[in-house]
């Protein structure tokens, strides 16, 4: 089965250090999605990006986070600097324009001490 | 965005069928109605999704109300693996944007 890849599964910082997420989308998805999980707000988009622009980052905090994807096989969240309160599940999804169905990654999990 | 509204948990018992009720009063012409799963410690995953009218598909049916103010998702005959976080989204898809904004969901309990 096809899968979104994303990396580093899990994560441990210090308050103040930088954060890169990194997604890779299905291959020919051309819709990416940045999404937050934390068990007070439940799921939140961020983020998402079509054929690499990005359509909507209402989502996210702007100060601290930024969302790139320097390619179309790679999607990027950084955080920097991280606070405690980052501290969450981040999934990146994928689908093809058109398409109904939409593909998570396993996540990755952010602890900042 | 168009609300939906769950229960926040159901139990059910091994091999039974489940009825997972969703309600979307104010849904638009245009909002399909998509069923996600998120199993323990995974991803949210794709179930089913429709428009109007009754889908089938290999993991589930969904049967949509003929106002199309609610929904429910149906299991046929419930497993150990379908306990899970199951989550009831309206999509908006027109003038180039797509959405799914994730409630809380209702969380399914299986019992051996």
């Amino acid at each position: 089965d096809a899968r979104v890849t994303q990396t580093p599964r899990h994560k441990v910082t210090e308050m103040g250090q930088e954060v890169t997420m990194r997604c890779q989308p299905i291959l020919g998805h051309n819709t990416v999605f940045w999404y937050r999980q934390t068990m007070m707000q439940g799921l939140e988009l961020l983020a998402y990006f079509r054929n690499r622009a990005p359509l909507d980052d209402s989502g996210m905090p702007k100060d601290r986070f930024s969302a790139e994807m320097p390619d179309a096989t790679l999607a990027t969240l950084k955080i920097q600097p991280s606070e405690p309160r980052d501290s969450a599940v981040y999934f990146c999804a994928s689908r093809i324009s058109g398409a109904n169905v939409l593909t998570f990654g396993a996540g990755s999990r952010l602890t900042v001490l | 965005d168009a609300k939906t509204t769950q229960p926040n948990s159901m139990e059910s018992n091994e091999e039974e069928p489940v009825h997972l009720p969703c309600n979307h009063s104010t849904i638009s012409g245009t909002d399909y109605i998509h069923w996600y799963r998120q199993l323990p410690s995974q991803g949210p995953e794709y179930v089913i999704h429709g428009l109007t009218s009754n889908v089938n598909n290999r993991m589930a049916s969904l049967a949509i109300a003929e106002d199309r103010k609610s929904s429910t998702l149906i299991l046929h005959r419930a497993t150990l693996r379908d306990a899970a976080v199951y989550y009831c989204i309206l999509s908006y898809s027109g003038a180039g944007s797509y959405q799914l904004t994730f409630g809380k969901g209702t969380k399914l309990s299986v019992i051996p």
